[in-house]
């Protein structure tokens, strides 16, 4: 069964401080997505990693990925409030001829002051 | 301008009704995606197109059709809308097949009462 997996699910974090948020999929891809919805909002794109070893940063955001664990990790250095959003990763699997993207379920990030 | 644009934005309306929703992007994207999103569902894929008069059904499509005429346009309709069909659609749009990034619309909120 293709599943992906985040954790956690929900995080509440002060500013300031680092944390990681996991996405671990179950069957082989060398391509994941994060995105960020803020509430009420569309999805945006944040990082696109397409190899084993990939990793991207943007501010105080920076995402890796690791094919052979089958895990990407979404890495917070001194949150700020601003970073309050849910977080999705998504994977993309192949079968057959046929290509699809599987979704986490999302986590939510509150960022305190 | 905004590359996706989704109509209409809101919607409430009875069980039983149809219902259209409508998705125009100017990007020129060749796919094209519905989704739902609901609170502890993720996001799940209704139907897709792969180009102008081809379409397939996602995971769950039961209840839902949809039609592409012109690649700027992919509707989506509900053709008896049910309560269980109360949810956040979106709308993505991509340069490759399924498993390829997508880029998402505003998204239209469905009320069924």
């Amino acid at each position: 069964e293709l599943k992906v997996e985040q954790n956690p699910l929900f995080l509440s974090m002060q500013e300031g401080k680092n944390y990681t948020i996991y996405c671990n999929y179950s069957t082989t891809s060398d391509r994941l997505y994060w995105y960020r919805q803020d509430p009420g909002k569309s999805l945006e794109s944040l990082f696109v990693l397409l190899s084993n070893g990939a990793v991207k940063q943007e501010g105080r955001l920076m995402a890796s990925l690791d094919t052979k664990a089958r895990l990407s990790t979404l890495h917070i250095t001194a949150a700020v409030h601003d970073l309050s959003a849910t977080y999705f990763c998504a994977v993309d699997f192949a079968a057959g001829n046929n290509r699809k993207l599987i979704w986490g379920l999302g986590t939510s990030l509150a960022v305190n002051p | 301008d905004a590359g996706i644009t989704q109509s209409p934005r809101h919607k409430v309306t009875e069980t039983g009704t149809p219902v259209t929703l409508r998705c125009h992007q100017t990007e020129n994207h060749r796919y094209m995606y519905w989704y739902r999103q609901d609170p502890g569902h993720g996001l799940r894929l209704i139907h897709y197109s792969y180009g102008v008069k081809d379409t397939d059904k996602g995971e769950v499509s039961d209840g839902y059709s949809v039609s592409r005429s012109k690649t700027e346009d992919f509707l989506l309709t509900l053709e008896s809308a049910t309560s269980s069909q109360t949810s956040v659609y979106f709308c993505a749009t991509g340069t490759g097949p399924g498993g390829n990034e997508q880029f998402f619309g505003p998204g239209t909120r469905l009320t069924v009462l």
